[in-house]
This record gives structure tokens, sequence and C-alpha cells, in this order.
């Protein structure tokens, strides 16, 4: 079965502890994705990588980092530095895009961290 | 920047049909896509819109229109599973790179 897999599903963390959020694809996408999601305000980028070993900021990545040292994993680590990091963190991955093809967005089931 | 404005929720009944508008603010970008989240689930891609007009894909439609800056999402034969959360997201012409930038999302409860 080809597909997305985030764990834990469920994560509770101390205020001031750094936490790793794993993302694993298994469809040799190029491209993946972090976005955070808090109730209504939509999808928000913090991260993206189009290739290995390349990654770039998004909207949110203060606070945030990653790392894409395989195709298949792109790790995201909340900070301390993250101000508000209680939110629902969904990864995903597509095909790398370019000119006017577009390539749907496949994510994970993500990750809902609670700091305490 | 881009920005776009959706509803925050729409009610409607089994069996209806019901429209999810989405406007938008960008300088140039490939198309508008629409996306359904379940609560608590992961988004699920429902279409995309790279030429005005209408796409069908089963019960579901979707129609831009680039000089309105407009685009809808359009449910038919309405289902309790398609009370959701639907998203458009827009897709901006940057630096070569392909990034959607998603509204804030619309809740739809269907009732019985």
């Amino acid at each position: 079965d080809g597909g997305i897999t985030q764990s834990p599903k469920y994560l509770f963390r101390k205020e001031g502890q750094n936490v790793t959020l794993s993302c694993e694809q298994n469809l040799n996408h190029d491209a993946m994705y972090w976005y955070r999601q808090d109730p209504g305000q939509g999808l928000r980028l913090i991260y993206y990588s189009q290739i290995v070993n390349d990654f770039q900021k998004g909207d949110i990545a203060e606070g945030y980092s990653v790392s894409r040292e395989k195709k298949e994993s792109f790790p995201l680590t909340v900070t301390s530095a993250q101000k508000n990091p209680t939110a629902f963190y969904l990864c995903a991955s597509s095909i790398e895009g370019t000119g006017d093809s577009y390539n749907e967005q496949f994510f994970g089931p993500g990750t809902r961290l609670t700091v305490l | 920047g881009q920005s776009l404005e959706q509803p925050s929720e729409v009610t409607a009944v089994e069996g209806a049909i019901v429209q999810i508008n989405c406007t938008y603010q960008t300088s140039g970008f490939y198309g508008l896509s629409w996306y359904q989240q379940h609560d608590g689930g992961a988004p699920t891609f429902l279409s995309y819109n790279a030429l005005d007009g209408l796409e069908e894909t089963g019960r579901f439609s979707s129609f831009l229109s680039r000089s309105d800056s407009y685009g809808y999402l359009l449910l038919q034969e309405l289902q309790m599973k398609d009370s959701a959360s639907y998203f458009c997201a827009v897709h901006p012409r940057s630096g070569g790179s392909y990034i959607p930038t998603f509204g804030r999302g619309t809740s739809l409860i269907v009732h019985p």
C-alpha cells in the first residue's frame, strides 16, 4: 500500500522541550510539505522540500526545523522557540510540479501536538 | 501575496445541492483546487481547475472564472458523509515552484 505515514497520532510534551514529528512516504514523490492547522485557520505552510538535501521556508517557519536526508522522509522538529506549538500538523507529498501541470498533494493522517 | 475568502460554514439537507464559494486575490496563478477534510482526518483532493469553466467529477463539480477571481464547488445529491470541511487553494506562479495557498475552509453540515 502506497501512502504517507505520520507518527505518532497524538503527542504531548512539556513546554520548553523540542519534539520531532515523523513523516514517511513510499509514493516515490520528490516534493514534501509540512502544514500547521489551527481551528478556523486553514492550512499554513511551515516548510517544503522539492528534492533531497534541499528545503525552503514556508509562511510560518519560525520555531521549526526540518531535514531531508532521504527521499522518503521529511521529519519536522518543533523547537522551544515556537511560541504556540499546540496544533494539528499535517505532512504532504506530491510529484514535483512544473509549469502548468497540476500535481495533487497527498496528505498523511496528521499528528496532534499538545504542549502542556 | 495571495488571499482567499470562503464562508466559514454552510448547512444543507440530505439530497439537496449546495455551492461553496471561493474568492481570491492573487497576481497570476496556475489554477484553483479543492480539498475535503473530515473532522480530525487528512485532507483529500477533490478537483482542480486550470481553465475557466466547469469540471465535473461524479456528484462534485468545480467552477472557475479568472476574470471574476471566483470559483465554487458544487455538491449534488448531498449525503450525510459529505459533512466535512472544504478548502479551496490557489496555485500561484511563484519563481517556478508550485506551492498552494489554502483558504480557511468551509464547514459543511448536512442534516437528515
